[in-house]
């Protein structure tokens, strides 16, 4: 079946370090996104991919960084400079003009 | 950036009404879509209205666009306790080049 599969469902991060979220799809989808999400809140985009080695920052890009080497692969690195990476990472993927298909989310927690 | 923002932000209702929920937006739009999330799940699309149409419907859900106001609608007709979730609208700028900013949600909770 296609879909998107984001790895692993719970992290947690000790201060300093930096840990890296797997997001995969197999729907042939050109443009994938990041997107991070607090307790009761909406979505915040961090960074996106429209197409295979190039993405752009999103609205809060600051402390994270992103590759696109294959056009199944969006993984996210949440580096030590982010300081407050607490949060539920979603990762989603689309056609241009089209609805989002999302991952099942990994909750990164900070111990 | 928020662009969406949804009203009311929770929302009671019993099983068999109908629940509706608003999102008003700033800046023109390609497209505005509607999104359901179950706790602690990735969010699931439901409905895509592009900005030369008004009304779309899809099952139990019609969702509605006014440019002029900047606003939508989302109604749920006949609520069952599975429809127990988070609603976010998201809107498709026409200057962002596809990319979806999300609003804040609306709870909705569906009491059996």
């Amino acid at each position: 079946d296609g879909g998107i599969t984001q790895s692993p469902k719970y992290l947690f991060r000790k201060e300093g370090q930096n840990v890296t979220l797997s997001c995969e799809q197999n729907l042939n989808h050109d443009a994938m996104y990041w997107y991070r999400q607090d307790p009761g809140q909406g979505l915040r985009l961090i960074y996106y991919s429209q197409i295979v080695n190039d993405f752009q920052k999103g609205d809060i890009a600051e402390g994270y960084s992103v590759s696109r080497e294959k056009k199944e692969s969006f993984p996210l690195t949440v580096t030590s400079a982010q300081k407050n990476p607490t949060a539920f990472y979603l990762c989603a993927s689309t056609h241009k003009g089209a609805g989002y298909t999302f991952g099942s989310g990994t909750r990164l927690t900070v111990v | 950036s928020q662009q969406g923002e949804e009203d009311p932000q929770a929302l009671s209702i019993q099983e068999g009404e109908n629940a509706t929920m608003n999102c008003s937006y700033k800046t023109s739009i390609n497209n505005l879509q509607w999104y359901r999330q179950n706790s602690g799940r990735g969010l699931v699309h439901l409905i895509l209205i592009r900005s030369n149409e008004r009304e779309k419907h899809s099952g139990r859900l019609r969702v509605t666009l006014d440019t002029s106001k900047k606003s939508s609608s989302l109604l749920i007709t006949a609520s069952r306790a599975a429809d127990t979730a988070s609603y976010f609208c998201a809107t498709d700028e026409r200057a962002a080049g596809n990319k979806l900013t999300f609003g804040g949600g609306t709870r909705v909770l569906v009491k059996p």
